[in-house]
């Protein structure tokens, strides 16, 4: 059965340093990709995709991801975090179809906490 | 454009009663999907529509249900509630011919006391 992965439950950084947020994944082949994010009671926001191509994927936010087959890896970065990225960052496959918004399964999520 | 919207914001229910909630998909988009988020989770998979039919079922009970109509809105209707169905309902749109991700909607908070 398919499964992601997201070992770090809460993560910490001070604003202005950088951030790699862990995800792995589980399928029975490449599935897409995708990374949101959930603010407080709100829904979930597109933060980038995987579908096929350069497996280094900009997004919105300055959020970049890459893609690692070998490693069955979805690392999502950014360089310098600002306090309004403090939210919860959500990793999540689907199958390769028709489309690219079909059953996605998601991780636990990870909270990242922002320092001033 | 709007995106995906949902009503109501919140809810509250007993236990054993029945809840509707309804999804509009973005402009565009003919195929809805449904999560239950509990709280601390990640969203969980309950079943997409796509003309009208359910398309695909994740690991729900027949107490969910779901219904869609010729304008793609879409609705899920939960019966016999019990605590456990406490969570957020998220309702998320996408185009089925098109590489599309899906667009999420902010979310319907579903109480069962």
């Amino acid at each position: 059965a398919q499964s992601v992965t997201q070992p770090d439950i809460h993560i910490t950084v001070s604003e202005g340093a950088s951030l790699e947020l862990r995800c792995n994944y589980s399928y029975g082949a490449t599935p897409y990709l995708f990374w949101y994010v959930q603010s407080p009671g709100q829904g979930l926001q597109l933060l980038l995709k995987y579908f096929s191509g350069d497996t280094l994927v900009q997004g919105i936010k300055g959020f970049e991801a890459e893609f690692k087959r070998s490693q069955s890896s979805f690392n999502l970065r950014k360089p310098s975090v600002h306090w309004s990225d403090a939210a919860e960052y959500f990793c999540a496959v689907g199958p390769r179809n028709t489309g690219g918004g079909n059953k996605l399964t998601f991780g636990t999520g990870t909270q990242l906490k922002v320092e001033l | 454009d709007a995106g995906v919207t949902q009503s109501p914001t919140h809810l509250i229910k007993t236990r054993g009663q029945q809840v509707t909630l309804r999804c509009s998909p973005k402009s565009g988009h003919d195929t809805v999907s449904w999560y239950q988020q509990a709280l601390g989770q990640g969203p969980q998979f309950i079943f997409q529509y796509y003309e009208e039919e359910e398309r695909q079922r994740g690991n729900f009970p027949d107490r969910f249900s779901g219904h869609q109509f010729p304008n793609y809105s879409s609705e899920l209707n939960v019966n016999a509630l019990l605590l456990g169905d406490s969570a957020l309902y998220l309702c998320a749109s996408s185009a089925d011919r098109a590489l599309t991700p899906s667009i999420f909607g902010p979310g319907t908070r579903l109480t069962v006391l």
